[in-house]
């Protein structure tokens, strides 16, 4: 699976829209990328994927550049309850497995 | 809530024990997923089963073990234990074999004293 580089940390206001960028230069042409977000200490919980075209769900919207070397989550309408650690993870599609690296910690503030 | 099921929620026992977590994944998945999360090595993939069968391996020690029973839950065995095996352990499950989805349990928090 393909390396992927996060900031350590985040800031942004309450109500304003989250942008969380991954590098991930090193991409193959059949690995997709995902978003996983971790609130202090629960499970895991998925959030987004794609493979090269941008996507949207209720949860939040995926950016992937065009030669797919970096990708950037963007939460609309950040809330508090979106404070969490953000993991960008690149994946071979029929994967078993996910490897989480060290992630992106956001924190939202009033 | 994602529908999976982690018993016991927190555990604390002595060095040298053995403790078995298990797993209720969500209504009708058929893979389950063992990760563990310590504070220095992060979240790592220790093993899947599908269906009853052990799938993929990651870097699960060989005091651990792992099974899937008939009814689909999962039970993980951790033997022998050191003060370093005390992380959470998450379960997880997606219905097939390979999924673009997983959802993830609450944890079980081990504490090895």
């Amino acid at each position: 699976d393909a390396k992927t580089t996060q900031p350590t940390s985040m800031d942004c206001a309450e109500g304003r829209a989250a942008n969380l960028p991954c590098n991930h230069s090193t991409i193959s042409g059949n690995e997709y990328v995902y978003w996983y977000r971790q609130i202090h200490s629960q499970g895991p919980q998925y959030i987004i994927h794609g493979l090269k075209n941008n996507e949207t769900n209720e949860m939040a919207s995926l950016i992937i550049t065009e030669d797919r070397k970096s990708s950037t989550l963007i939460l609309p309408h950040a809330t508090l309850r979106d404070t969490a650690v953000y993991y960008c993870i690149v994946r071979v599609e029929g994967a078993q497995k996910l490897v989480f690296g060290q992630g992106t910690r956001l924190t939202i503030n009033p | 809530d994602s529908g999976v099921t982690q018993t016991p929620k927190h555990l604390i026992t002595a060095t040298g024990q053995r403790v078995t977590l298990r797993c209720s994944p969500r209504s009708g998945d058929l893979s389950v997923y063992w990760y563990q999360q310590s504070l220095d090595q992060g979240l790592q993939f220790l093993i899947q089963y599908y269906n009853g069968e052990e799938r993929a391996k990651g870097n699960i020690l060989e005091r651990f073990s792992a099974q899937q029973f008939p009814d689909l839950h999962s039970e993980l065995n951790l033997s022998s234990l050191e003060l370093g095996d005390s992380a959470l352990y998450f379960c997880a499950s997606s219905p097939h074999y390979t999924d673009t989805e997983a959802f993830f349990g609450q944890g079980t928090r081990l504490t090895v004293v």
